[in-house]
């Protein structure tokens, strides 16, 4: 199992673009979700979802979007980046509880290093 | 939203003894609480769970406490070794939540 894989491991883009970060994971999980962390804030949730079809947000979601069309996949959207958004970005994914609470833990991908300039 | 603390300063400690991290959180109760070691440039990786009901649990060489009176986690890390070094975080969920929130992180430095 190749577990959760992100891409890119860097990225480099000028205030206004936009782009793609690219999570997934092969453990069948329902769960996945997207942190951002920055020096001393460690991680914030930015959005989650806990099946295809439906996500939710977390503490930090503006200026991002996020969609799950695939159990596997889950793409974290930047419409418009802006300097604020220079993060390194998690994507993890766990099993989700029989009453809805995950008592599991949360395998995490190796990171996305955004620099917005 | 919930609040979760663990001290910002770095843990310097002599290789062979006990490490003792400390997770403070407010508001809410958690489900359960989670502890995490992450290494420079890459994710964090699970190390122990303990839910609300327990007040112990062990693995190894971890020992974690959780006290939902004083809304405190400890995590114990016993016979350091340098190997050990790296940031510990911790995390909580409340009941039917679906979101995690974490503390900074303790940095833990085992010197031989």
């Amino acid at each position: 199992n190749a577990g959760v894989t992100q891409t890119p491991k860097f990225q480099v883009l000028k205030t206004g673009q936009s782009m793609t970060l690219q999570c997934a994971q092969d453990m069948n999980h329902e769960y996945m979700s997207w942190y951002r962390q920055d020096p001393g804030m460690g991680l914030r949730l930015i959005h989650y979802s806990v099946g295809a079809g439906i996500t939710d947000q977390g503490e930090v979601p503006n200026g991002y979007n996020v969609s799950r069309s695939t159990t596997e996949d889950f793409p974290l959207r930047l419409l418009s980046a802006a300097p604020s958004q220079t993060s390194v970005y998690f994507c993890a994914s766990s099993y989700l509880g029989s009453d809805g609470t995950s008592y599991n833990e949360q395998f995490f991908g190796p990171g996305t290093r955004l620099t917005v300039l | 939203s919930q609040k979760i603390e663990q001290n910002s300063e770095a843990l310097n400690i002599q290789e062979g003894k006990t490490a003792t991290l400390t997770c403070n959180y407010t508001n809410y109760s958690p489900a359960y609480l989670q502890w995490y070691r992450q290494d420079p440039g890459r994710g964090p990786v699970f190390l122990l769970l303990i839910r609300e009901n327990e007040k112990e649990k062990r693995k190894e060489r971890l020992k974690v406490t959780f006290d939902t009176t004083l809304k405190q986690s400890l995590f114990h890390i016993t016979a350091s070794q340098p190997a050990d070094s790296a940031t510990y975080l911790c995390a909580l969920e409340k009941y039917n939540f679906n979101k995690f929130y974490f503390g900074s992180g303790t940095k833990l430095n085992v010197k031989p």
